[in-house]
């Protein structure tokens, strides 16, 4: 595509329930990565893929976050049983590969009330 | 792990202002990306340097790349009510053979008309 897509962009959900993420980068970038970013703070890493593996996954906060990317394309980050602390922007970009620009999608805000 | 630490962490200044932002990398840098997040929005890329001494500017934006300090500057020039926003510098950072970017926390800055 175009550019990084990321749905939804908006999403409000109750404490305690699934959500999963998704992320559609720019066609033929083999890196993919997530970022989430709270009110007000930087971007904090989260996982990264190359391909479909991935060779980071440090900055997953707890076992309750979970990604996957299939085909070297499309990117799904599932949070499971969302805690209050998890509301963020949580950010995708892709590139083509260090040391390439990345490109950001507008970002999927999370709200768990 | 490599760590980018941006300087100042917020800066409010009054239009027609020059400013400057840092970023000091912790460890080899293997080129320096900036970006630029409008509030609420995603992050939008400005310039990438990749090798030591090398300037870029964009408009009234120019950023250098000291590789010996480590170490990028953004400079303003100027300034306007549209440069507000939080400016993140990334990074590649080398990894097991490959490459993830890491981000500095941002330089939130305010133009005040």
């Amino acid at each position: 595509g175009a550019g990084v897509s990321q749905s939804p962009s908006n999403k409000v959900t109750e404490k305690g329930k699934d959500v999963e993420l998704r992320c559609d980068p720019i066609s033929g970038h083999t890196a993919l990565y997530w970022y989430r970013q709270s009110l007000g703070q930087g971007l904090e890493f989260l996982i990264y893929f190359q391909g479909n593996s991935a060779p980071d996954k440090s900055g997953l906060p707890s076992d309750r976050f979970s990604a996957e990317r299939t085909g070297g394309s499309v990117s799904t980050l599932t949070i499971q049983r969302t805690q209050q602390e998890d509301s963020a922007v949580y950010l995708c970009a892709s590139t083509l590969g260090a040391p390439w620009e990345a490109f950001f999608g507008q970002g999927t805000r999370l709200t768990v009330v | 792990s490599q760590e980018l630490e941006q300087s100042p962490q917020s800066l409010i200044v009054q239009e027609g202002k020059n400013l400057t932002i840092n970023c000091t990398s912790s460890k080899t840098l293997y080129g320096l990306y900036w970006y630029k997040q409008k509030y609420g929005e995603g992050l939008i890329f400005l310039m990438m340097l990749q090798k030591g001494g090398e300037e870029k500017s964009h408009e009234k934006i120019t950023a250098k790349l000291d590789e010996k300090k480590q170490q990028s500057s953004l400079h303003i020039t100027a300034s306007q009510p549209s440069h507000a926003g939080i400016y993140l510098c990334g990074a590649p950072q080398r990894t097991s053979g490959t490459y993830k970017y890491i981000f500095g926390t941002g330089t939130r800055l305010k133009v005040l008309a």
